[in-house]
């Protein structure tokens, strides 16, 4: 099946700082991704979806200014979560649609 | 608004037993998925269900769907600890952005 490609898998950082992830469509050209958040014990739930060449939608209650996503080419979409804070520590898992939804590895983000 | 409810959300058995798994829908939907989620780990597909009366079976596993009744099931067979897993089912609609996941079931099967 395709494979979508996430980076980094774990990372730690400071509060007030930014973090970027990386997802990229490694086999199939996707203008459309996704980024999910779940936080321990809970599902997925989508924050955004990645257009690209255009601006990214967000669902209710997602701060489009903290959570900035870049979907400069077909195969790679940016959740870049800036000024970092200890609530959002999560588990961020971007998706990508060929024929079905694949998903990426999950990025473990802690904020401390 | 699209809702997708699964249950249980918690459901421990013991080896060799069988249980079934529910994910009930509201509206009509194009694609229905099953995922597994070992801890700390991402989604692995399992199921992709795309018509009324679709089954599929993998291994232990078998998923089945009935687009009318807006209803699939994920059915295990004499289960053994390696499926150990939390289970989502998640609803594609066309159109609509991303998919809209059930709040999972936390699976435990002991010797």
């Amino acid at each position: 099946g395709a494979v979508v490609s996430q980076h980094p898998s774990w990372v730690i950082c400071k509060s007030g700082t930014s973090v970027k992830i990386e997802c990229r469509s490694l086999d199939f050209q996707a203008t459309t991704m996704f980024w999910y958040r779940q936080f321990p014990k809970q599902s997925l739930m989508l924050m955004a979806t990645s257009n690209e060449g255009s601006k990214a939608t967000y669902e209710q209650g997602v701060e489009k200014d903290k959570f900035l996503i870049n979907h400069a080419s077909l195969t790679l979409s940016t959740l870049t979560v800036t000024s970092a804070h200890p609530e959002d520590s999560s588990f961020y898992i971007c998706s990508a649609r060929s024929v079905e939804a694949f998903f990426g590895q999950g990025t473990r983000l802690t904020v401390v | 608004e699209l809702k997708v409810e699964q249950n249980p959300l918690f459901l421990s058995m013991q080896e060799g037993k069988n249980y079934t798994i529910y994910c009930n829908y509201s509206t009509t939907s194009d694609r229905l998925y099953w995922y597994r989620q070992d801890p700390g780990k991402s989604l692995e597909s399992l199921f992709v269900l795309l018509s009324n009366g679709a089954v599929k079976q993998e291994g232990r596993l078998m998923a089945s769907l009935d687009t009318k009744a807006r209803l699939s099931t994920l059915h295990i067979t004499a289960a053994v600890h390696d499926l150990s897993a939390t289970y989502f089912c998640a609803v594609d609609i066309w159109g609509a952005d991303g998919l809209t996941f059930g709040k999972g079931t936390h699976l435990i099967i002991q010797p």
